[in-house]
């Protein structure tokens, strides 16, 4: 299972929106609205940020949102904050009852 | 509150086995999923396998069959990993996760994560 394609990096200055890709196949991204994203800190354990491809959990802001087209979702983040300099992965349900996550993106806020 | 309690840190020699504890509480055990992944220096995620903690059925990964091995302890609400013939790829933080919603109704993502268990292989 290869792993899903996203940025190696996206960058914003405070306040802005950015969106983070994440291309899959058929097989997990386009098959599945199992798509979830997560938020990884330096040293930390991952954060659950957004799960079934638009929800987001309790205590999570609502600045960000996720959305699903084909075998591509998205991540946007909108009203860009210091904190949310981060690395994110997506990852999805597959087809072969497993997990795939994305090559992860570096977010930084200018 | 749910937490995940994972064992201490390892250093191994190439070829040997590590295994890991996740002590879970805050939850009834046997009504989620718990899943392991690791994720090496610069590398992404990955996603090593699955048990369900009611019934001890395991799913692993492709890439680990035959080296993972996954269980865990009712009495105790513990999960437990083993992996074996260790190289230096493996050298990396891994974590046992919580899969969100409960065994009837999953959601496919991992709602609470344990602080990792680092692991060195080096000779």
């Amino acid at each position: 299972q290869s792993a899903l394609t996203q940025p190696a990096s996206v960058s914003g200055s405070p306040g802005q929106s950015i969106t983070i890709s994440c291309t899959g196949t058929s097989s997990d991204v386009g098959g599945y609205n199992s798509v979830s994203w997560y938020q990884v800190h330096p040293g930390k354990a991952p954060k659950l940020m957004i799960y079934e491809v638009s929800n987001r959990p309790s205590g999570v802001s609502n600045r960000f949102s996720g959305s699903k087209s084909g075998n591509t979702a998205s991540l946007t983040i909108s009203g860009l904050q210091a904190e949310d300099e981060a690395d994110y992965f997506c990852s999805s349900f597959t087809s072969s009852i497993s997990y795939v996550f994305g090559t992860g993106t570096k977010v930084t806020v200018l | 509150q749910v937490q995940l309690v994972q064992s201490g840190a390892e250093v191994k020699k190439p070829g040997a086995s590590v295994r890991f504890s996740c002590k879970a509480s805050g939850f009834t055990f046997t009504r989620y999923y718990i899943h392991w992944m690791r994720h090496a220096p610069g590398q992404g995620l990955e996603w090593m396998g699955t048990v369900d903690p009611n019934t001890d059925t395991t799913n692993y990964a492709q890439p680990f069959r035959g080296r993972v091995t996954m269980a865990r302890d009712t009495s105790t609400n513990t999960l437990y990993m083993e992996l074996s013939s260790l190289r230096s790829e493996d050298a990396a933080v891994y974590y046992c996760a919580r899969e969100g919603g409960e065994i009837t109704m999953p959601t496919k993502s991992f709602d609470y994560w344990g602080p990792g268990t680092l692991v060195t292989v080096s000779s």
